[in-house]
């Protein structure tokens, strides 16, 4: 069984500042881990994702998350959050080898405050 | 890269009537995807096609929903006899399979209400 947890309905913070969206997963093996993020009435855009190697993984949009085994975390980070990052952020996993259906947290509001 | 596209953006129907969308995935994606999503939710896994072939099915889906890929290329998905909880949004990804990392690419969806 595989899942995804994004314990943070909604993270709120100051323009400028560094802003955190955290998640959790449990997958049985070598997970592969994603993140995406929705703006209203859109499809969810693909930020960056987590194979194997650096614990670190740079993405789009000044984005990076940091892989961390022991705690299974994959928290979302950025130095210096801007008033358009506000959204809605999905994190997303799957198994490792084929196809494996993907598993996506529940979304956690991201307020930047001006 | 045209990008995911689904059609139509919003439907408003009835209950008990039909529905059918339809999605373009990227040209040279053999892989695609249907989701749900409902408001505060993730998206929900439907079903997913590689090529022509529909390789699994939600338990989600029940028996009014039907999906295809005739021929490889777009999907449509159709949902019959709707029912107030089918109100949601029907979301398209696609993604290319030569390996399992590759990110799903997703179009804007199709947001169905049922009155």
């Amino acid at each position: 069984a595989q899942s995804v947890a994004q314990p943070e309905d909604q993270v709120n913070v100051a323009e400028g500042n560094p802003l955190t969206v955290k998640c959790t997963y449990s997958v049985s093996g070598n997970p592969y881990l994603f993140w995406y993020v929705q703006y209203p009435n859109r499809g969810l855009q693909f930020l960056l994702k987590y194979i194997t190697g650096d614990n670190l993984v740079k993405g789009s949009y000044g984005f990076e998350a940091e892989f961390n085994k022991s705690q299974t975390s994959f928290h979302l980070k950025k130095p210096s959050a801007l008033v358009s990052d506000s959204a809605l952020y999905f994190c997303a996993g799957h198994l490792s080898g084929g196809y494996q259906k993907v598993t996506f947290g529940t979304g956690t509001k991201l307020q930047v405050i001006p | 890269d045209t990008g995911v596209s689904q059609d139509p953006r919003h439907k408003i129907t009835k209950r008990g009537q039909n529905v059918t969308f339809r999605c373009d995935p990227i040209s040279e994606h053999n892989r695609l995807y249907w989701y749900r999503q409902t408001l505060g939710q993730g998206p929900e896994f439907l079903t997913y096609f590689q090529n022509e072939a529909q390789l699994e099915k939600s338990r989600l889906l029940s028996d009014r929903f039907s999906a295809e890929r005739p021929k490889g290329s777009f999907s449509t998905l159709e949902i019959q006899r709707t029912e107030q909880g089918d109100s949601a949004m029907y979301l398209c990804a696609s993604s290319f399979s030569d390996r399992s990392n590759q990110p799903q690419h997703f179009g804007d969806g199709t947001r169905l209400s049922i009155l």
